[in-house]
This record gives C-alpha cells, structure tokens and sequence, in this order.
C-alpha cells in the first residue's frame, strides 16, 4: 500500500516543542521523509531517515522511526514562528515514486 | 540558479478551456514530476518522466496530458478544463543515482476552472 496518514492541524506555543505524527503503510520503504512548505512556496527538503535507523537528530529537529508499528515523528525543539508551516511526511515507493501524506499545518502561537 | 521555474504562477480558465502549465529546471535532472495539491488531500501525482522523451501516469492522470520533449522541460497540458481541476499544481525534479531521492519544488501555479 502507498497511504500515508498524519493528522492535519497543531497548534504549539512559541518556545514548546512539537510533535508531528506519521503512519505510513509500505514496509519495503527504504527512505522516510519530512518536507517544509511555507505559505505561498514549494515544498522542501527538511529533513530524512533511512529505514536502518531508529533516530536522528539534526539541530532542533529529531526524527523517531518506529518499523514496527510503521509510525514516523517529527520533533521541532524550541518552536518558532517561523516554523509555522504545512509538514509533509513521505516514503519512498520505488527509485520514481514518492508517497505523500496529507500535511499537517503548524501553527505556532505566541 | 534558478533551480524548478513554473510558468504561468495564476491561471483562471472557464470550463472546457484549454491550457499549458510550463516547468523549466537547470539542474540537469533526469527525473520530473507533477503533482496536485488539493486541501486535506496533500499531494497527488498526476505524470512523472524518468528521462527525455518518456512519460509515465501517476495516481491521477485523467483529464491531463505531459510531454518532455527536452531534458530541462516537462509541460503539463490541459486539454478541456473541468471544475474539478481546480487546484494547485506543482512540479518537482530529482538527479539519478542519488541515494536520498530528494525532490526539488517549483513555486506553484494555482489554477481555478470557473
């Protein structure tokens, strides 16, 4: 299956940490990412996880793999206003194909 | 380095218009892509090209038509626009042989079908 499933809205207060959540269904996948869109913009690369791996971090953002249950997290420390933007999580198909969820709009609140 | 250029960025047709949505990139990147993003839905890949001259349907590909006649180019074409393909569409590249598979977006071009 290719569905990749995340819920739509947070809302975070500046300075907290958020918590994005991704369930995906290929098992196969190889790569999972997290894409950033910002209002008006494309979507780009923010960050990635090879499925060997159980964590990564990268500054403010860490990144959970969980193979078991197929779920894949986003953690942004210390959340900005400038983080306010739409997540997107994606698994890598096959060597063409990206699968993407839905995207999940952060808001972030003073 | 301008890197994805779409062209038009704004479109409003009435229904059974027809038109051409434009990706340009110079990055040299074998592999295209266009996607539509719709509300709640996320992206959707509507045509994807793997090299020159080839082309591929993605999940939803009714009611469009793709053509990449140069490396650099791939167009996304509208034969007779319907409502429901109001939407945002965004094309998206990537190189060969690398391990990530990084896609790189366009900007976007929102389309609306009166």
């Amino acid at each position: 299956g290719e569905d990749v499933e995340q819920s739509l809205f947070l809302s975070v207060r500046e300075g907290d940490s958020s918590v994005i959540n991704c369930t995906y269904t290929d098992s196969s996948s190889t790569y999972l990412y997290w894409y950033k869109q910002e209002p008006g913009a494309g979507l780009q690369l923010l960050t990635y996880i090879f499925s060997n791996m159980d964590m990564k971090q990268d500054q403010r953002l860490t990144v959970l793999l969980n193979k078991k249950d197929k779920h894949l997290s986003l953690r942004i420390a210390d959340t900005q206003t400038g983080d306010s933007a739409i997540y997107f999580c994606a698994e890598r198909i096959n060597d063409y194909k990206l699968s993407f969820g839905a995207g999940t709009t952060v808001t972030v609140r003073a | 380095n301008a890197g994805v250029t779409q062209t038009p960025k704004f479109r409003v047709l009435k229904t059974g218009q027809s038109m051409t949505l434009l990706c340009a990139q110079d990055m040299n990147h074998e592999y295209m892509y266009w996607y539509r993003q719709d509300p709640g839905m996320g992206l959707r890949l509507i045509h994807y090209s793997v090299g020159e001259g080839t082309t591929a349907k993605g999940e939803v590909p009714d009611g469009y038509n793709v053509s990449r006649l140069k490396k650099q180019n791939f167009l996304l074409g509208l034969e007779s626009a319907a409502p429901s393909q109001t939407s945002v569409y965004f094309c998206a590249s990537r190189r060969t042989g690398t391990n990530t598979g990084e896609l790189f977006f366009g900007e976007g071009s929102r389309l609306t079908v009166l």
